[in-house]
């Protein structure tokens, strides 16, 4: 198995641009979790999904910040428009049936100037 | 609230030598608790779960303890490596609560030679 795939794995763009980042799941897992870390804050759950579906987003910062999941193969995150704070690295991860152990990918490194 | 807090922060030690992290958590109900390693530039990766009813597994020349009592968890790396440089997670699961995992800040190793 490939395991988590994401892209790209580095972003450089400029405030207010658009971005997106994508994320494929290790098949047959039905829950996919997208990840921020930075210095700081250390690893934050934005947003998780089961079966496709939203469970909990409170941890999507603003409204700038949205998320899909169209199928069970892939999923976006996007911010827009970005800006400098939104600068860390992003991980997806993905879940089969056995509880907490997460697969992540490589994440993709964002830097908004 | 739950919380998982580890200590220390940072850990500078010589090759060969033994290591122990600590993590503490006042999660509940607990469900299960995992220590993953997460290598610089990469995501983070499995180490071990530890259940309720389990106080210590091994996995190579990691070794890692619950007391579920004190609620406390160690992890212990015994003949350090370079390549055991990395930061260390523990993450602690609430039972019957989906996928709701609880992050501690990690521990940042680096061994020297």
């Amino acid at each position: 198995d490939a395991g988590v795939i994401q892209s790209p794995r580095h972003e450089v763009t400029e405030m207010g641009q658009e971005v997106t980042l994508r994320c494929k799941p290790i098949s047959g897992h039905n829950s996919l979790f997208w990840y921020r870390q930075t210095m700081m804050r250390g690893l934050e759950l934005l947003i998780y999904f089961n079966n496709n579906v939203p469970i909990d987003d409170s941890g999507m910062p603003e409204d700038r910040f949205s998320a899909k999941m169209p199928n069970a193969s892939f999923s976006t995150l996007k911010i827009q428009p970005s800006e400098p704070r939104d600068s860390a690295v992003y991980f997806c991860a993905s879940s089969g049936t056995r509880a907490g152990e997460l697969f992540f990918g490589e994440g993709s490194r964002l830097t908004v100037l | 609230k739950n919380q998982v807090e580890q200590s220390p922060q940072s850990l500078i030690i010589l090759e060969g030598k033994n290591c122990t992290l600590q993590c503490n958590y006042t999660v509940s109900p607990f469900s299960n608790l995992r220590w993953y390693k997460q290598d610089t530039g990469r995501g983070p990766v499995s180490l071990t779960i530890m259940t309720f009813s389990e106080n210590t597994k091994s996995n190579g020349r990691y070794t890692a303890t619950l007391d579920a009592d004190t609620k406390q968890s160690s992890l212990h790396i015994t003949a350090s490596q370079l390549s055991d440089s990395a930061s260390y997670i523990c993450v602690v699961s609430v039972e019957n609560a989906g996928n709701m995992l609880t992050f501690g800040g990690g521990t940042r190793l680096m061994v020297k030679p």
